[in-house]
This record gives structure tokens, C-alpha cells and sequence, in this order.
């Protein structure tokens, strides 16, 4: 079945750095990737939706500059988290979006983000 | 914001038992899906139920969704102390996005 790879599955950064976590579809073309952020015990809150070849579209209150993210071909999204801070502390999953014959939604494993 | 409310919040059963989750939203959908998430990691897609239909079944998983109260209900028969996890709902509108409900964590204890 559809997989989608992410990495890092936990990455441990200072304030004031960037750190990049990478999506890849396998075994499948994500025309569009979506990148989800997740609080403890909490929903998960759609952050961004990215087509590939195109700008991301972001959800209100998501800053744009603050959350880079790159969608260059079908198989590879990342999200660079930049000028990281504590309070960017979190569990980032991505989606790829599959309208192939498997059609839906495969998430990555997750990253959790602990900014020091 | 279109993110739906599951309830309860947390369930707490004994092996064997069954287990009912709701989910309400406040948009029209295309489909409701259902996720289990287990602690610190990703999402794993369980059942998706269209707009037009009523109830669906896979294996242990019965899944109904009233359009005229825009709501869904998952239950899972004989639980299994694999079962404990995060179960959300997550509607799905024209626009091919995702929007998950808080959450309920089951708890099945042996």
C-alpha cells in the first residue's frame, strides 16, 4: 500500500535555528501534501496544503515565513520550521494525497520537535 | 473553524467490551474517515464512509454517519487491549481537506 516516509522522527534543535523534516510518498505521486501540527493529547490542526509546482496555501494564523514549505516534485515535501523557538515545540505530520487507484490520505510517522 | 468535536474525550472499557465514539461537525462533507493514532506516532486510516451513505462495516468496525445532524459514531465490537489508542474523526470537503475532530483516547484494559 501507499506509504509516506517522514524523517526526522524527532530532531532536538536551539532557539533561533531552522530544522527541515522531509515527506516522501513511496510507491505513489502526491500531487498535493498537507503538513499538520499536533499539540499533547490534542487534534490535529491542518497547517498548510502544498500542490506540487506550487506556493503552499496556508491556513489562517500560520505564518508563512515562519513555516517554509517546498513541494519541488510528487514524491518529496518538506516543511522547514525557521528561527525555530520553544513554542514552535510540537508533532508535525504530513499527508499525501493520492488520486490514483489507491486514492486518499497516507500520513508520515510523524516529528516531534522539541526547540531548547 | 471546521474542526469537528468527538465525544467522550477519553473511554476507559475492560477487554471484550464494545467501544462507541461520536463525532460531530458543522460542514457539508463529501466523506467522514476515521483515524487511529497511537501514542507519538503518525495516523492510520481505518474506514471511510460517503456522504450518501448510512453505515459501514469492516471487520470489528461499525461506522453509521447522520448527514441531518452532521454526525458519526464508531464503534468497535469485542475490544482488544491493541486497540488503545487516539480514535479521530475526519471530514473531508470539496476541497480535498482534511479536518480531524479532538479526539478520543480509548483505553481497553486486559
Amino acid at each position: 500500500g501507499a506509504v509516506v516516509s517522514q524523517h526526522p522522527s524527532r530532531v532536538i534543535c536551539k532557539s533561533g535555528t531552522s530544522v527541515k523534516i522531509e515527506c516522501r510518498s513511496l510507491d505513489f505521486q502526491a500531487t498535493t501534501m498537507f503538513w499538520y501540527r499536533q499539540f499533547p493529547k490534542k487534534s490535529l490542526m491542518l497547517m498548510a496544503t502544498s500542490n506540487e509546482g506550487s506556493k503552499a496555501t496556508y491556513e489562517q494564523g500560520v505564518e508563512k515565513d515562519k513555516f517554509l514549505i517546498n513541494h519541488a516534485s510528487l514524491t518529496l515535501s518538506t516543511l522547514t520550521v525557521t528561527s525555530a523557538h520553544p513554542e514552535d515545540s510540537s508533532f508535525y505530520i504530513c499527508s499525501g494525497f493520492d488520486r490514483g487507484p489507491s486514492y486518499g490520505y497516507t500520513f508520515g510517522s510523524g516529528t516531534r520537535l522539541t526547540v531548547v | 473553524s471546521q474542526q469537528g468535536e468527538e465525544d467522550p474525550q477519553a473511554l476507559s472499557i475492560q477487554e471484550g467490551e464494545n467501544a462507541t465514539m461520536n463525532c460531530s461537525y458543522k460542514t457539508s462533507i463529501n466523506n467522514l474517515q476515521w483515524y487511529r493514532q497511537n501514542s507519538g506516532r503518525g495516523l492510520v486510516h481505518l474506514i471511510l464512509i460517503r456522504s450518501n451513505e448510512r453505515e459501514k462495516h469492516s471487520g470489528r468496525l461499525r461506522v453509521t454517519l447522520d448527514t441531518s445532524k452532521k454526525s458519526s459514531s464508531l464503534l468497535i465490537t469485542a475490544s482488544r487491549a491493541a486497540d488503545t489508542a487516539s480514535y479521530f474523526c475526519a471530514t473531508e470537503t470539496g476541497a480535498n481537506n482534511l479536518f480531524f475532530g479532538t479526539g478520543t483516547r480509548l483505553t481497553v484494559i486486559p
